[in-house]
């Protein structure tokens, strides 16, 4: 099946750094990649969706200044927590569909931990 | 509120013994359904999908499941577990209209005992 990578796989970083989280689609070109969060023990939550050569779209109470999205070409979207609480530490996970609107055809990174010190 | 619920959060098995994780969703019409294997520390893999046609799908490693409308139901079956299918497992929904937005369940963790 296709390849989805993000790196790092875990990164650990100081309080008021910003930390940018990669995902690429190795074997596909992704006009659509999603981002999602997911706390400990807890399901994933869709944070933004994230289309090629057009601004994010947030899901509601996800703060846009805080987590920036890029998605400039069809193979990487770049996730970068900006300014670094403990409490964004957390396992990011992305996500990449080929087409728009495809639904099913959905490839998921191996995930980013990070810990905000 | 379209919505997902696996009202299990924790299932332990006997190695061999079957299984079977609930799912249930809240939707107006029929949504795509999906079944997520997550190993600790890992991203998540696509165990089965239904979108229409035939109720019961396949998956891989030997899962499958039914989906059924009356019962907005999606549970996921396997006839004999293995201890490598210890892990988290989760049932997401696309809705009409959502393209690849998935929504997720709160997951089951499965524990297989030896």
């Amino acid at each position: 099946g296709a390849v989805v990578s993000q790196h790092p796989s875990r990164v650990i970083c100081k309080s008021g750094t910003s930390v940018k989280i990669e995902c690429r689609s190795l074997d596909f070109q992704a006009t659509t990649m999603f981002w999602y969060r997911q706390f400990p023990k807890k399901s994933l939550m869709l944070m933004a969706t994230s289309n090629e050569g057009s601004k994010a779209t947030y899901e509601q109470g996800v703060e846009k200044d805080k987590f920036l999205i890029n998605h400039a070409s069809l193979t990487l979207s770049t996730l970068t927590v900006t300014s670094a609480h403990p409490e964004d530490s957390s396992f990011y996970i992305c996500s990449a569909t080929p087409g728009r609107g495809n639904t099913g055809e959905l490839f998921f990174g191996e995930g980013s931990r990070l810990t905000v010190l | 509120a379209q919505s997902v619920t696996q009202p299990d959060i924790h299932i332990t098995v006997s190695e061999g013994a079957s299984l079977e994780l609930r799912c249930n969703y809240s939707y107006g019409a029929t949504p795509y359904l999906f079944w997520y294997v997550q190993s600790p520390g890992q991203g998540l893999q696509l165990l089965l999908k239904y979108f229409s046609g035939d109720t019961l799908v396949q998956g891989i490693k030997g899962f499958e499941a039914e989906f059924k409308r009356s019962q907005s139901s999606f549970n996921l079956r396997k006839p004999s577990v293995h201890w490598s299918d210890a892990a988290e497992y989760f049932c997401a929904v696309a809705f009409t209209g959502g393209g690849n937005k998935l929504t997720f369940g709160t997951g089951t963790q499965l524990k297989v005992e030896l």
